[in-house]
């Protein structure tokens, strides 16, 4: 049973390029959600995805920034236009319909680096 | 809103010796506390959690961590570690549910023979 799967594990753009983030959850796993790690800080609630739905996005950037878990494939956390702040370690958890989510899931997350 | 604060970003130790990674939280009403492992090259793993009930919760590897209200802790510790608990240690917060945990820092225990 494959846990949370994040590709790619590094990737590097340059100001302004788009970076395309995806996430697998783990089988079974209907809720997915993103946390972002800055430098020197503790990860960070982003967003809340179920299938073909935004639950809840209150830690979104409010431009540049948009998420999306669709029926079929990975759930995709899209940065457009990025800039060196951007840069972070982002990390996407799943967790099952039927539990109350104490127990989150973690992939190993993507190093975002913006040269 | 909530935050968490790991005081210690790194804390190295001898095997078998014992040790405690200090976490503390701002007040709220009520909480619900946990700690995350990161071993090398994978993704955060539940190591144990506070919802109610006794303040002392174990997790099965040896790790104890005790919730005090009065003192708005949750610190962890093991009576004896080994080589294998080298690993990033996050302790997280929440009072919102479960999809909005807050994170410490993060704490690096560096266990050497």
């Amino acid at each position: 049973n494959a846990g949370v799967m994040q590709n790619p594990r590094h990737l590097v753009r340059r100001r302004g390029q788009e970076a395309r983030l995806r996430c697998s959850p783990m089988k079974g796993h209907s809720h997915v959600y993103w946390y972002r790690q800055l430098p020197e800080e503790g990860l960070k609630f982003m967003v809340y995805l179920q299938k073909e739905n935004i639950i809840d996005e209150s830690g979104m950037p409010k431009e540049r920034f948009s998420a999306e878990f669709p029926k079929e494939g990975p759930s995709i956390l899209r940065i457009q236009q990025v800039v060196r702040g951007d840069s972070a370690a982002y990390f996407c958890a799943s967790s099952p319909p039927s539990e109350w989510g104490e127990k989150l899931f973690f992939g190993s997350g993507t190093q975002l680096s913006v040269l | 809103a909530q935050s968490v604060t790991q005081l210690d970003s790194q804390v190295p130790v001898f095997e078998e010796a014992p040790v405690e990674l200090r976490c503390n939280y701002s007040s709220s009403v009520s909480v619900y506390l946990f700690w995350y492992v990161q071993y090398p090259n994978q993704g955060l793993q539940l190591l144990l959690k506070y919802l109610s009930g006794s303040t002392l919760v174990e997790s099965i590897n040896g790790f104890e961590a005790e919730f005090n209200k009065s003192q708005t802790s949750f610190h962890l510790r093991k009576p004896s570690v080994h080589i294998s608990d080298t690993a990033e240690y996050f302790c997280a917060v929440s009072d919102q549910g479960f999809q909005k945990l807050v994170f410490g820092t993060g704490t690096r225990l560096l266990v050497s023979p």
